[in-house]
C-alpha cells in the first residue's frame, strides 16, 4: 500500500492567494482527517471526514479555510485569501472507522506565506 | 482548550537510560490513548496504544502506562536509543476514530 499521498510537499506563496492542498488516502479507509503543526498548538484538528462526509469542522479556524472530499480518494484543503499566520505544515491522516484504530499519516505539506 | 496537554516541550536522556514522557488529559470520556513519533520532513508515525480498560501495555522498548484517575499516561523507553530521538505526540480519542492530540515532547537521545 502507498499510504496516505499528500501534494504538493512544500508550497510557497503570497499573502492573499488561493492555496490548494491535496490528500489521497489510503484505500478502504472511511475516515480522513487534516491536522495542521505549529509550535504552540502541536498537532491540530482542522477537519474529519468519515464516508466522504464533514463529520466535524469544528477545528477549521475561519471561513477563509475550506474542504472538501468529493470521493473517497481525494480530499483538498483550501486557503483563501492566504496570510502569513497560516504558515505551517498541514498533515492528512486516514483510518478505518471504528473504535481503537489508529490513524496512519501524509508526509504532510510545509506551507509558508511570504 | 487544550484536551492532551504535553507540558515537557523537550527531554534529554543519555543512551542506554530510560525516558520518560508524560501526557496529561482533561475530557474524562477518553477511552482510548496513542503514542506516535515524528521525524522531521515526516508524518507522525503510530507507537503504541492503551485502551481506557488496561493501565499497562508494553511493546518491546516502549511501555505506556495508563493512570484514569490521574488523567495521567507516560511513555517508558528503555533502553533509550540515538534512533529514538524524534518528537513524540500523545493523542486520545472517545468512541471513534477523531484523535486529539497533545503539543508533543521532543526527545534527544545523545550518547
Amino acid at each position: 500500500d502507498a499510504g496516505v499521498i499528500q501534494s504538493p510537499r512544500h508550497e510557497v506563496t503570497e499573502m492573499g492567494q488561493e492555496v490548494t492542498l491535496r490528500c489521497k488516502p489510503i484505500s478502504g479507509h472511511n475516515s480522513l482527517f487534516w491536522y495542521r503543526q505549529t509550535m504552540m498548538r502541536g498537532l491540530e484538528l482542522l477537519i474529519y471526514f468519515n464516508n466522504n462526509v464533514p463529520i466535524d469542522d469544528s477545528g477549521m479556524p475561519e471561513d477563509r479555510f475550506s474542504a472538501k472530499m468529493p470521493n473517497a480518494s481525494f480530499s483538498t484543503l483550501k486557503i483563501q485569501p492566504s496570510e502569513p499566520r497560516d504558515s505551517a505544515v498541514y498533515f492528512c491522516a486516514s483510518s478505518r472507522t471504528g473504535q481503537n484504530t489508529e490513524a496512519f499519516f501524509g508526509q504532510g505539506t510545509r506551507l509558508t506565506v511570504v | 482548550d487544550q484536551q492532551v496537554k504535553q507540558n515537557s516541550p523537550s527531554l534529554s536522556v543519555q543512551e542506554g537510560r530510560i525516558s520518560i514522557l508524560n501526557c496529561d488529559y482533561t475530557n474524562s470520556m477518553f477511552d482510548y490513548f496513542l503514542w506516535y513519533k515524528k521525524y522531521p520532513a515526516e508524518g507522525p508515525t503510530f507507537l503504541i496504544s492503551i485502551s481506557s480498560i488496561k493501565d499497562k501495555n508494553e511493546d518491546g522498548r516502549f511501555t505506556v502506562f495508563l493512570n484514569k484517575s490521574a488523567k495521567h499516561l507516560s511513555l517508558h523507553i528503555v533502553p533509550s536509543q540515538p534512533g529514538d530521538s524524534a518528537v513524540y505526540f500523545c493523542a486520545a480519542s472517545s468512541g471513534t476514530d477523531k484523535l486529539i492530540f497533545g503539543t508533543g515532547t521532543r526527545l534527544q537521545v545523545f550518547p
